[in-house]
């Protein structure tokens, strides 16, 4: 069974810390997203990967960064956290020209 | 233009009736097509993918794509306050298949 987990489901931080968001996937799949989901706007592609070591911007990269040390392993990084990043997080996987499959989603809230 | 655009309703549909769902895309070449089921405060599952036009039927659930006129909808049949959820439509670019956009979403309220 195809399984997508993200280290938290809900999360609280302070404006200026350094926040980690993990995602791990067991299906080997080369491609790896980072959605933000906000209302009345969707699912906004923040950055995605498409093998180890490489990364690509999204829509809204701004203020994020990722790592992807391992196929597994597609981190989410918040440099210095602030309110306007207080959102329901998503990290998706996919193989080439299939469907994407979704972690459970973290509800961060930025204090 | 968003590359995927869906009316964010609500739709509103009495039990037992067809609800349909409709999506366009811009990238005249895209190839695959997927609609996703969000309920509130989940994240979005897969309950259909489409890749030739035409119709492609799952019980209850019928995905129609017309390429030429750059549309995939989703028609549900027998409406239950089950299928109560927003609806996600997600199609990659053929310049850059590996990126996957969604619509922002059609809310289907389904009323006993």
């Amino acid at each position: 069974d195809v399984k997508v987990t993200q280290s938290s489901r809900y999360l609280v931080k302070r404006t200026g810390e350094k926040v980690f968001l993990e995602c791990v996937q067991d299906m080997d799949h080369e491609n790896m997203f980072w959605y933000r989901q906000d209302p009345g706007l969707g699912l906004r592609l923040i950055y995605f990967s498409y093998d180890v070591k490489m990364k690509e911007k999204g829509d809204i990269p701004e203020g994020y960064s990722v790592s992807r040390e391992k196929k597994e392993r597609f981190s989410l990084i918040l440099e210095s956290a602030s309110t306007n990043q207080t959102s329901m997080y998503l990290c998706a996987t996919r193989a080439s020209n299939t469907e994407a499959f979704f972690g459970q989603g973290t509800r961060l809230t930025v204090v | 233009q968003k590359e995927v655009e869906q009316n964010s309703g609500p739709l509103s549909v009495p039990e037992g009736a067809i609800a349909s769902l409709n999506c366009t895309y811009s990238d005249r070449g895209s190839q695959s097509f997927f609609w996703y089921r969000q309920y509130s405060g989940k994240s979005p599952e897969l309950i259909m993918s489409i890749y030739s036009n035409g119709d492609k039927e799952d019980g209850r659930f019928t995905a129609q794509l017309n390429k030429a006129s750059q549309y995939v909808s989703l028609l549900i049949r027998d409406s239950q306050p089950s299928d109560s959820a927003t609806y996600l439509c997600a199609v990659p670019p053929l310049g850059n298949f590996n990126k996957f956009y969604f619509g922002s979403g059609t809310k289907l309220n389904v009323k006993p």
